[in-house]
């Protein structure tokens, strides 16, 4: 299976706790995009990487908020202290990062449900 | 700020009635909008690219077209495993991040 890959699917965790999600990307991919998307709602932007560079981040990625991508292969997104507003769909993409217009490549997301 | 508008929010057709989604935008610089499906539980599913005004792409029942200020999704003939999300995004001039609007939920009745 060449397409995006995300784990967990699901997560479910008590509010105050950390959780950690990851992204492995199409192989040959250099940039790596993090959204989330609650119900009703489209995708919104959290953070990108080219190859291991985190370049931007959204304002709605708060201090609780990190993610990485070591080495420009695979993604952690950490969130710590969960509230229950972080309960969303956490989508992971991919593109070429050949430059122009790129199509983003989407993994199922992880669905996190904060209680 | 880049804003995207998707009308209606939800349609129900019957199989076979045509209709079409509009996508109204607001974007420094467009460099390209995106049509996605998606399904219940699953991440978006790319279908097409436009990059400027006047452009049409075509994939089966689908036909996506472009205006300065907005895009139709066109449907003709659907079928029930039509029934999707879709949304609409659009590709600033200045950075990397996509803009998406919240979708039309597409319902097709057998």
């Amino acid at each position: 299976d060449t397409g995006v890959s995300q784990n967990p699917r699901h997560k479910i965790t008590k509010r105050g706790q950390n959780v950690t999600f990851r992204c492995d990307p199409i192989s040959e991919h250099n940039r790596l995009y993090w959204y989330r998307q609650t119900l009703g709602q489209g995708p919104e932007f959290l953070t990108y990487f080219q190859n291991e560079a985190q370049l931007e981040k959204s304002r709605l990625l708060s201090d609780r908020f990190s993610a990485e991508r070591p080495k420009g292969s695979f993604s952690t997104l950490e969130i710590q202290r969960t509230e229950q507003g972080d309960s969303a769909m956490y989508l992971c993409a991919s593109s070429s990062g050949t430059g122009g217009v790129e199509k983003l490549f989407f993994g199922s997301g992880t669905q996190l449900s904060v209680l | 700020e880049d804003q995207v508008t998707q009308s209606p929010e939800a349609l129900r057709l019957q199989e076979g009635e045509s209709s079409s989604l509009n996508c109204s935008y607001t974007v420094s610089g467009l460099r390209g909008l995106f049509w996605y499906r998606q399904d219940p539980g699953k991440g978006p599913e790319f279908l097409f690219t436009l990059y400027s005004a006047g452009e049409e792409k075509e994939k089966e029942r689908l036909k996506a077209t472009l205006t300065k200020k907005e895009s139709f999704l066109h449907i003709t003939a659907p079928k029930p495993e039509d029934s999707a999300t879709y949304l609409c995004a659009v590709h600033p001039g200045s950075n990397y991040k996509l803009t998406f609007g919240k979708g039309t939920l597409l319902t097709v009745n057998p």
